[in-house]
C-alpha cells in the first residue's frame, strides 16, 4: 500500500523554466510534508517542508504547495538550474504512534537541460 | 549545521560475515536515528527507529536478529548486518533527528554494501 505516490518517474525541464514536481498521499493522518533531493550514492538532502496548517511555504527558488482536500502537494523550482538535476522525494509524517517516522514517495528524476 | 556522517561509505564482504555501519550526528544531538534501505530505483524503506538508550523499533518484515541496531549515545548509532548474504546487498542510509525540529530528518551519505 503506497501511501505516498509520485506518479511521474521523471521530468525534463529547460534551464530557467519552472519545474513542478507532484506528490499525492492517501493517509489523512499525515500532518507534515517534506521534500528531499538526492544524488546517486548519496543520502537525501532536506529541501523544504510544510505543515498541514499551511498551504504554501517558500524558500528562495523553492516553493511547496499543499492542497489538503485533494491530498496533493507540489514542489515548484523557479528558475530551474542544471545543478537541480537529481531525484526528488516527497515524504510525509503522521502524528500519533507514527510520530517522527517518514513515509517516502518513489521519487522523481528531474533533469534540467542547459 | 545538521551534518550526519556514515562510515564506511562502501564495503564489500563475504557471505556469512558481519558488517557494522556507523552513523554519527556531527553537530547536534540526535535523540532519534532512523535506518533506511534503498533498493535500485526504489524509494527509501524504513528499517528501524532507534532512540538513544532504548531498544530499536523495527518495521514489519525486518529481522531484528539480522539487523542489529545500537544507539548508545546521542551522536552515534550503529547497524550491524549479521551473517550477511548476497540479498543483503543494498544501499543503507541513516538519518538523525534532533530535539527541536522533530519532523525534519537529516540524512547521512549512505553506505553501499556488497555481499559476495
Amino acid at each position: 500500500d503506497q501511501q505516498v505516490k509520485q506518479n511521474s518517474p521523471s521530468l525534463s525541464v529547460q534551464e530557467g523554466r519552472i519545474s513542478i514536481l507532484n506528490c499525492d498521499y492517501t493517509n489523512s493522518m499525515f500532518d507534515y510534508f517534506l521534500w528531499y533531493k538526492k544524488y546517486p550514492a548519496e543520502g537525501p538532502t532536506f529541501l523544504i517542508s510544510i505543515s498541514s496548517i499551511k498551504d504554501k511555504n517558500e524558500d528562495g527558488r523553492f516553493t511547496v504547495f499543499l492542497n489538503k482536500s485533494a491530498k496533493h502537494l507540489s514542489l515548484h523550482i523557479v528558475p530551474s538550474q542544471p545543478g537541480d538535476s537529481a531525484v526528488y522525494f516527497c515524504a510525509s509524517n503522521a502524528g500519533g504512534t507514527s510520530y517522527g517516522k517518514l513515509t517516502f514517495g518513489q521519487g522523481t528524476i528531474l533533469t534540467v537541460h542547459p | 549545521g545538521a551534518v550526519v556522517s556514515q562510515h564506511p561509505s562502501r564495503v564489500i564482504c563475504k557471505s556469512g560475515t558481519s558488517v557494522k555501519i556507523e552513523c554519527r550526528s556531527l553537530d547536534f544531538q540526535a535523540t532519534t536515528m532512523f535506518w533506511y534501505r534503498q533498493f535500485p530505483k526504489k524509494s527509501l524503506m524504513l528499517m528501524a527507529t532507534s532512540n538513544e538508550g532504548s531498544k530499536a523499533t523495527y518495521e514489519q518484515g525486518v529481522e531484528k536478529d539480522k539487523f542489529l541496531i545500537n544507539h548508545a549515545s546521542l551522536t552515534l548509532s550503529t547497524l550491524t548486518v549479521t551473517s550477511a548474504h548476497p540479498e543483503d546487498s543494498s544501499f543503507y542510509i541513516c538519518s538523525a533527528r534532533g530535539r527541536d525540529r522533530v519532523y525534519e530528518q537529516y540524512f547521512g551519505p549512505g553506505t553501499r554494501l556488497t555481499v559476495t
